[in-house]
């Protein structure tokens, strides 16, 4: 079955500077990546996510990149602040494109 | 739109008690449903998912089941609770049909087991 690495576990930025949140994934077929958003206590939100036929996408201050070739994806947040602070999951379709597999989550505390 | 409902928010039960979490979905048919458990500061483990009436799959062998016996309403249930149970229970929903969609999380059911 699919396999999703994430990494950091933990990532401390102060305002204003860039996060970076790397996924690798070990199902060549797997076609869609999401990333969620969880706030203490909170549900799981979709901040944004990426098909296999394209390689970046970017809404407002979070953009996504995909290499298939090298199975590895990453979240991209510019001008963090401390509302961005909560824990990040990545995740990736197994084969049948019903089911995601989630990385470990990473916990992004931005410093003001 | 769409919206999905879970209940209780949280609950705290004995070792040894019943189980019945529910979720429903609205404002979509035919829904995929979800079943996913969060142990504190961890990650998300699904427990179980269905692809419609009926049609219930277990992701991990446990003392937990899940029913589907309306289209948009799943069920999570336990005969006896354990100790190891406690956690944050999540159900999401994605779109049916067409691979490789979303899944939209409720708000959670808190479990304690005391």
């Amino acid at each position: 079955g699919e396999n999703v690495e994430q990494h950091p576990s933990t990532l401390s930025v102060q305002e204003g500077d860039s996060a970076v949140i790397k996924c690798t994934y070990s199902d060549s077929a797997s076609n869609y990546f999401p990333w969620y958003k969880q706030e203490l206590g909170k549900r799981p939100q979709l901040i944004i996510d990426i098909r296999s036929n394209v390689g970046e996408k970017k809404d407002q201050r979070i953009a996504v990149t995909l290499n298939k070739t090298a199975k590895h994806f990453s979240l991209h947040i510019t001008e963090t602040q401390p509302e961005d602070s909560a824990v990040y999951f990545c995740a990736a379709t197994e084969w049948t494109g019903n089911m995601l597999t989630f990385g470990g989550g990473t916990r992004l505390m931005v410093k003001p | 739109s769409q919206t999905i409902h879970q209940w209780p928010a949280t609950l705290v039960q004995p070792v040894g008690s019943p189980l019945s979490l529910e979720c429903t979905v609205e404002g979509t048919s035919n829904p995929n449903l979800y079943w996913y458990r969060q142990a504190a500061g961890r990650g998300l483990q699904l427990l179980f998912y269905s692809v419609g009436i009926g049609q219930i799959s277990s992701e991990v062998p446990q003392n937990l089941s899940a029913s589907r016996p309306q289209d948009r309403q799943f069920i999570l249930s336990s005969k006896k609770l354990l100790l190891s149970d406690s956690g944050f229970y999540l159900c999401a929903w994605s779109i049916t049909g067409t691979v490789n969609q979303p899944q939209h999380f409720g708000d959670g059911t808190r479990l304690s087991i005391l």
